[in-house]
């Protein structure tokens, strides 16, 4: 019964490939977000969602794009894969766009070679 | 915009030392103010927060005071243990606004 999952937890793929990371919340909560987690662990606001509507998107590559198909997942696609983009992606979710406390994912380690 | 400055690790103590992470922050409005932890290999989680001035917050043995003269909120635990080596970071988050911003993290390791 988590509440915020993830899949998968490791990816490892080639420059080039695209990929997709699943993110699904069952806490009934309206606002998602990505998150990513360089090897300093900075860790940087991606995308945000409220009620399926982008709300804010950062400074990302159009390589990037979420989807929301539904208020309960927020999934990460990722074309063209680089170098660069190798990282820990996080999902989190909040209860609305005001809520002060945010539930984090375990994390997607992505390894691009 | 909003952000955060926290100081920089890696932050090495004894067990049972006195612990201080400081972090300030930039905001407009009226910020609430985290601290989350991520242990090896796990997804942050919420250790404390405060959400309007003086508030203080704790958790765990942890505690941090919200200081709006200071735009402080610094982390301070009285005796630490092995079991407290993590990553902590300070956030804000500013009320009507879905975007919270963390700070770069301190890493902490508390030998026995």
């Amino acid at each position: 019964d988590t509440a915020v999952s993830q899949t998968p937890k490791y990816l490892v793929t080639q420059m080039g490939n695209d990929k997709s990371i699943k993110c699904e919340q069952n806490l009934g909560h309206d606002t998602m977000y990505w998150y990513k987690q360089d090897s300093k662990k900075f860790l940087k606001i991606m995308f945000s969602y409220n009620n399926k509507e982008l709300i804010i998107n950062e400074t990302v590559p159009n390589r990037f794009s979420p989807k929301s198909p539904d208020k309960a997942h927020l999934n990460l696609h990722i074309n063209s894969l680089e170098l660069g983009d190798s990282a820990v992606y996080f999902c989190a979710s909040s209860q609305d766009a005001r809520a002060a406390e945010a539930f984090f994912g375990q994390g997607t380690r992505l390894t691009v070679v | 915009g909003n952000s955060v400055t926290q100081m920089e690790g890696p932050v090495t103590l004894s067990e049972e030392a006195f612990l201080t992470i400081n972090c300030t922050y930039t905001a407009t409005g009226y910020p609430s103010l985290f601290w989350y932890v991520q242990y090896p290999g796990e997804g942050l989680q919420l250790l404390l927060k405060a959400t309007k001035a003086d508030d203080k917050g704790s958790n765990k043995g942890f505690e941090a005071t919200y200081r709006k003269e200071t735009t402080s909120f610094h982390l301070e635990k009285g005796s630490v243990q092995v079991s407290d080596s993590a990553v902590y970071f300070c956030a804000v988050r500013v009320n009507n606004n879905n975007d919270m911003r963390f700070g770069a993290g301190t890493r902490l390791t508390v030998k026995p």
